[in-house]
């Protein structure tokens, strides 16, 4: 069985300009999840799909983070303009149903961030 | 908002000994899961033990669940160097989001 797959691996940008991340979960998977997670601290949540249907993005950074599952398959996440903080390990993960209902997540690689 | 905490924050043993890793939470959960990560795989599923459970056994790991104290712990048997990784607890939000909230995790390192 394929796992999650993300791409790129590693993005180096400046600050205030842009870029995107992409996900292609594990097939059949109806939940989407994208990670940020800093170095030493453990993931934090930005945003769950529900098939293509957002079911909670209380923390992510509206005014310069976005992210869709247009198909209800795969995901792109876009941060624009980019700031320094933002310097990060992106992960994107999938499960069959919620997570918090007692199902296991299945993680992607990450794309490593580093804004200059 | 952080729901779980591990402790101890790092935990250094030489290989053969057993390794536990603590978690306390705040509010009510109706799951727990415990997550490993290394550079070589990733972030990985262990174990799930739910809020009717006291104990989960997978192949070397022993998980305990206390709701009334709001704790888990992870134990690790006859630790290998392989084992070194960062072990987080994740727990359901109390809101209906039915989200993960993970800890800041424990290092492990096994010495070989």
């Amino acid at each position: 069985e394929a796992g999650v797959a993300q791409s790129p691996r590693y993005k180096i940008i400046e600050k205030r300009q842009s870029v995107a991340f992409w996900c292609n979960p594990i097939s059949g998977h109806a939940t989407l999840y994208w990670y940020q997670q800093i170095l030493g601290q453990g993931p934090k949540l930005l945003i769950q799909f529900q098939n293509n249907g957002v079911v909670d993005d209380s923390q992510l950074p509206k005014d310069r983070f976005s992210a869709e599952r247009l198909k209800g398959v795969d995901s792109t996440l876009k941060i624009q303009p980019a700031k320094l903080e933002d310097s990060a390990v992106y992960l994107c993960a999938s499960s069959l149903r919620l997570a918090g209902a007692g199902n296991e997540q299945f993680f992607g690689p990450g794309t490593r961030l580093t804004v200059l | 908002s952080q729901q779980g905490e591990e402790d101890p924050q790092a935990l250094s043993i030489q290989e053969g000994e057993n390794a536990t890793m603590n978690c306390s939470y705040k509010t009510s959960i109706n799951n727990l899961q415990w997550y490993r990560q290394n550079s070589g795989r990733g972030l990985v599923h262990l174990i799930l033990i739910r809020s009717n459970e006291r104990e989960k056994h997978s192949g070397r790991l022993r998980v305990t669940l206390d709701t009334s104290k709001k704790s888990s712990s992870l134990l690790i048997t006859a630790s290998r160097a392989a084992d070194t990784a960062s072990y987080f607890c994740a727990t359901d939000a109390e809101d209906s989001s039915y989200k993960l909230i993970f800890g800041s995790g424990t290092r492990l390192l096994v010495r070989p």
